[in-house]
């Protein structure tokens, strides 16, 4: 089974821009969550989609968004970059047996994502 | 004060060696994770736990939810463990559900 791709895998903007990134989760799970990773702040969870809804969300300005699809692929979208965003984002797919679980399954990684914005 | 903490933060091993890496958190929760992130930046779900013990060939994690405290054990350290270990929790009833401890990171020494 494959699993968890992330396109593109590196990608550089400039402040300003806007920027849509791409999950395709293992086939059959129905649960996306997104994540974003810097060195300062570490890991940081920025939402959850489950069956094209968003389930859970963390504090992250109104910037980011995401949507997810009938065949659970899921896009995050970061419009008017600044150099903060700078960071590893990464996504993570879990089976979505139960609605509502979200991070009580077993989470599946993706290679991320890596933005520069300059 | 951070919701979750790990210690220590950095653990340098000789290869052989039992090792111990701990998180605790200060509020309730309804699963605790152990993550595995290599350089490069993959990261392996390693363990999900809601109460007890799990174990996987070498790697043990345990949690006590009345103390608020989980630990990762790995047995006969090799230099492949060497990574960052991450511990997360689901939060209840809370803004931000998913909480990341800052990472442990383990250098096994041949």
């Amino acid at each position: 089974k494959a699993g968890v791709t992330q396109t593109p895998r590196y990608l550089i903007k400039t402040r300003g821009q806007q920027v849509t990134l791409s999950c395709s989760p293992i086939s059959g799970h129905r649960s996306v969550s997104w994540y974003q990773q810097t060195p300062g702040q570490g890991l940081q969870f920025l939402f959850e989609y489950f069956s094209e809804t968003q389930r859970n969300k963390g504090n992250f300005p109104g910037r980011f968004s995401g949507r997810q699809f009938s065949n659970s692929r899921s896009e995050m979208n970061v419009s008017t970059l600044e150099l903060g965003d700078s960071a590893l984002y990464l996504c993570a797919s879990s089976l979505g047996l139960v609605a509502g679980v979200g991070f009580g399954e077993t989470q599946y990684f993706g290679p991320g994502t890596r933005l520069l914005v300059l | 004060k951070n919701e979750v903490e790990q210690s220590p933060q950095n653990l340098t091993a000789q290869e052989g060696e039992f090792i111990t890496i701990n998180c605790s958190y200060s509020v309730g929760i309804s699963a605790l994770h152990w993550l595995q992130q290599h350089p490069g930046g993959g990261i392996v779900s390693l363990f999900m736990l809601s109460s007890g013990k799990k174990k996987h060939g070498r790697l043990i994690a345990t949690i006590n939810i009345q103390e608020k405290h989980s630990s990762l054990h790995i047995t006969a350290s090799h230099p492949r463990d060497s990574a960052v270990y991450i511990c997360a929790v689901r939060i209840d009833n809370y803004g931000q559900n998913f909480v990341f401890g800052p990472g442990t990171r383990l250098s096994v020494l041949p």
